[in-house]
């Protein structure tokens, strides 16, 4: 089943742990994104990658760390993560043709972290 | 600033209505996509577009371009409609459109 997969789906830490969440697609996808969303914000975009090796900041990515070493994971690390960062955590992968550029995006199934 | 803007924020419909949700941005761009986000939190992908209509069984986008605007529709309005309906745009910076701004979502009840 083509699925992009997030884990964990809830995560509870303290202030200063590093912590990782994964994100994995099999539908062969180049283009990758991380996504927080806050109530009264809605959706913003932490980091992207357009493809193995390349990645590039979106609007909020102070305090995240990525890396796209490989095509099908996009792990977003938090190195010391802070209270103002509790969000809901989307990730999201398309292919990225050289007509459009844009294809349809397919959500994992998010990510609720709480730091206290 | 805000470069997309969605109305309503919030929309109570009936069963059966016509419902419409707009999107209005002040960039150019190639293409809009509209999202769908489930009660249960999980996002959707409803339509990617970026020119005319695109219909979808009760669900209809369309997009002008020049007007920078884009519509959602739906008509004979069901309560499992009822969920948050988002758009969002691509900026081209430097030829990448990887950089995605978001409306902030127009919530939809649909009652029975």
């Amino acid at each position: 089943e083509a699925q992009v997969t997030q884990n964990p789906r809830y995560l509870i830490t303290v202030t200063g742990k590093k912590l990782t969440v994964t994100c994995s697609q099999n539908m062969n996808h180049e283009y990758m994104s991380w996504y927080r969303q806050d109530p009264g914000l809605g959706l913003r975009q932490i980091y992207y990658s357009m493809n193995v090796e390349v990645t590039d900041k979106g609007d909020v990515p102070e305090g995240y760390k990525v890396s796209r070493k490989e095509k099908r994971n996009f792990p977003l690390i938090l190195e010391s993560p802070s209270p103002n960062q509790t969000s809901l955590y989307f990730c999201a992968s398309s292919f990225r043709d050289r007509a459009s550029y844009n294809s349809p995006l397919h959500f994992g199934n998010g990510t609720r972290l709480t730091v206290t | 600033k805000n470069e997309v803007e969605q109305s309503p924020q919030n929309l109570t419909a009936q069963e059966g209505e016509f419902i419409t949700i707009n999107c209005s941005y002040s960039v150019g761009i190639s293409a809009l996509h509209w999202l769908q986000q489930h009660p249960g939190g999980g996002i959707v992908s409803l339509f990617m577009l970026s020119s005319g209509k695109k219909k979808h069984g009760r669900l209809i986008a369309t997009i002008n371009i020049q007007e920078k605007h884009s519509s959602l529709h739906i008509t004979a309005s069901h309560p499992r409609d009822s969920a948050v309906y988002i758009c969002a745009i691509p900026l081209n910076y430097g030829g990448s459109q990887g950089n995605l701004i978001f409306g902030k979502g127009t919530k939809l009840s649909v009652k029975p």
